[in-house]
Formats: C-alpha cells, sequence, structure tokens
C-alpha cells in the first residue's frame, strides 16, 4: 500500500540555521503531497502541499518541491527561528481520492536561539 | 466552535477497564476522522465518518475498538478492555468534504495511557 517515509528526528538546529527535512514516498499512479505541522499543545495543520510533480508548494517561509522521479517531498527553509520549533508529518492522498490522508512518523525540530 | 475539540485531553486507565474518548468536530464538517499515534510510529488510521453514510471501519485494529457518530455532529471512539498495547495519542480531524478535500483540521488529541 501507500507510504510515507520520513527521516528520523529529533532535528536541533540555531537560529538561522538552514533546514531540510527529508520524505520519500510510495504510491501508485500520482498523488497529492502534503506537509503538517504540529506546534506545542496544537493539532496539526496544514503547511503546504503540492497536487503535481515540479509543482513546489510554500508557505511560511517553508518549500517542498514535487519530484516524481525520485519520489521525494523534501521540507526546507532557509533560515529557521525558534518558533519553527514543532513537529512536521509529511502525509500523501492517493490519485484516487477515496482514502485517508497516509502519514509519516513525523519529525521533531527543535530550534535554539 | 472555533475548531476541533477533543476530551480528555490525558487519560490514564488500568488494563481491561473500557474508556471512551470524545471529538466535537468543526461545526458544518460533514467528515470526521480519527487516527492514533503510538510512540515512535506515524498517524495510524482508525476510521472514518462521512456524512450519514455507512462509516470506513477498516483501520481499526481490533473488535475492541468501536466508535460512533450521529449526524454531523460530536463522534465519541471507545476501547473496551483496554490493553498496554492501546496506549498513543488518539487524533480527531474534520473537513468539510472528506476524502479529496486535503486539508484536515485536527483536534489537541487525547493522550491515553494503560497501565
Amino acid at each position: 500500500g501507500d507510504s510515507v517515509t520520513q527521516m528520523e528526528g529529533p532535528v536541533t538546529l540555531s537560529e538561522e540555521a538552514f533546514l531540510t527535512i527529508n520524505c520519500t514516498y510510495t504510491a501508485t499512479g500520482y498523488p497529492s503531497l502534503f506537509w503538517y505541522v504540529q506546534y506545542p499543545g496544537e493539532g496539526l495543520q496544514l503547511l503546504l502541499k503540492a497536487t503535481k510533480a515540479d509543482d513546489k508548494g510554500s508557505n511560511k517561509g517553508f518549500e517542498a518541491t514535487y519530484r516524481k522521479e525520485t519520489t521525494s517531498f523534501h521540507l526546507e527553509k532557509g533560515s529557521v527561528q525558534v518558533s519553527d520549533s514543532a513537529v512536521y508529518f509529511c502525509a500523501l492522498a492517493a490519485y484516487s481520492g477515496n482514502t485517508p490522508l497516509v502519514f509519516g512518523k513525523g519529525t521533531r525540530l527543535s530550534v535554539i536561539a | 466552535g472555533a475548531g476541533v475539540s477533543q476530551s480528555p485531553s490525558n487519560k490514564v486507565t488500568e488494563k481491561g477497564k473500557d474508556v471512551e474518548l470524545r471529538c466535537d468536530p468543526i461545526s458544518g464538517h460533514t467528515a470526521l476522522y480519527w487516527y492514533r499515534q503510538r510512540l515512535g510510529q506515524g498517524l495510524e488510521f482508525l476510521i472514518y465518518f462521512q456524512g450519514n453514510s455507512a462509516p470506513d471501519k477498516s483501520g481499526l485494529p481490533s473488535d475492541r475498538f468501536s466508535a460512533e457518530r450521529t449526524g454531523e455532529s460530536v463522534s465519541t471512539l471507545t476501547i473496551q478492555r483496554t490493553q498496554q498495547e492501546d496506549s498513543a495519542v488518539y487524533l480527531c480531524a474534520s473537513t468539510a468534504r472528506g476524502h479529496g478535500n486535503e486539508k484536515l483540521f485536527f483536534g489537541s488529541g487525547t493522550q491515553l495511557s494503560v497501565l
């Protein structure tokens, strides 16, 4: 079945460092891809998405590009802030659109001042 | 309400007891999901409700798990005869259209600990 694999955490960075969180997927057809974020004490919320190959999703300075050739959707940010400390989840929605979202395990990011 | 509300936020129970978890979705959202996340694991789909259609129970791990939802309102997830492996964070999410609308709105979850 469809699956998502993301890098193990936790990731600890200093403020203004560059962030990459790797995500790869296995799916039939052409899934849509997402990053969700969970800030401390809050529910998961959609951060960005991409629905077809070579699309770039972006939000709040974060970016991820849908790479079909490498089945990847890595999350990047050029300069992280303490407020970016959270757990990040990569997810996919099957092309058929009739199954629930499939999530990765989550990667905890801690940014220190 | 303004967001998805789950209660209780934490629940500690003894092995063999029954527990009931509650989810209040966003008003007007027809679709409701339950997921769980065990330590070190990804979110695991449990059950999906869409309007008045029969729920998709394909993710329920055993017959000790059941869930109900009346119309487009509150949902309860019941775990009977809890086991230690049931310890997890149980997450509820709602959305306006269900599958195909990927913007799920999640609650903060219920942390269940079975001793």
